[in-house]
């Protein structure tokens, strides 16, 4: 299994709602990672959990709520949303959990949120 | 820090046609150096890599190669196909520091039949 799982693809959710973004791996990777991408936009990295801690908070705000039951999931935990949150979400792994990358990330295919 | 340079702006080209983006790179240390694919409604896919000077990461017809002394990591492919329209990402995973992937803004081609 080479692949990363993230579901769902597409996800509405009103501004009172709490919603969770689920994420799956099983390539036995050491650090797992969130990031949002806007549209025509680079991903930007939100939170990154290596040995399943979490090690770098990109200074996200609280309505955004990060969680790491096992190496396999990541969880994202989302509550009081804004539109300006509304983009893809992706997850990705990779096989070490710090220090220089010499594989390359596995990302997965996002899920597109849309609050309103 | 670390960043990485794209050129600016969309690229637009005919099937069969040369291709080249040019990616430079600032960095301590000696980071590994990435090309990721994004097809449209798709997640990011590494298409190549290198991981040290004068490495040259290839795949799908499409090639990089890894120079220090210009900090540049170009991405070239001989002939495009339609199917090859997409935005490329250039990105470096630092040596020095913790593993922040440094990506680039992205370059969106699209090729035409």
């Amino acid at each position: 299994d080479t692949e990363v799982t993230q579901t769902p693809k597409h996800l509405v959710m009103g501004m009172t709602n709490k919603k969770s973004l689920k994420c799956e791996q099983h390539m036995g990777h050491r650090a797992m990672y969130w990031y949002k991408q806007k549209a025509k936009k680079p991903p930007e990295l939100m939170f990154v959990y290596s040995y399943e801690k979490l090690s770098i908070n990109e200074s996200v705000p609280s309505r955004f709520s990060p969680e790491c039951p096992n190496s396999s999931l990541l969880n994202l935990h989302l509550h009081a949303l804004q539109p300006e949150d509304s983009a893809l979400y992706l997850c990705a792994s990779s096989q070490e959990g710090g220090g220089r990358d010499d594989y390359g990330y596995t990302f997965g295919s996002g899920t597109r949120l849309t609050v309103v | 820090g670390n960043s990485v340079t794209q050129m600016e702006g969309p690229v637009t080209l005919s099937e069969e046609a040369f291709l080249t983006i040019n990616c430079t790179y600032t960095a301590t240390g000696y980071p590994s150096l990435f090309w990721y694919v994004q097809y449209p409604g798709e997640g990011l896919q590494l298409l190549l890599k290198a991981t040290k000077a004068d490495d040259k990461g290839s795949n799908k017809g499409f090639e990089a190669t890894y120079r220090k002394e210009t900090t540049s990591f170009h991405l070239e492919k001989g002939s495009v196909q339609v199917s090859d329209s997409a935005v490329y990402f250039c990105a470096l995973s630092p040596s020095i520091g913790n593993n922040r992937l440094a990506f680039g803004k992205g370059n969106q081609v699209v090729v035409i039949p």
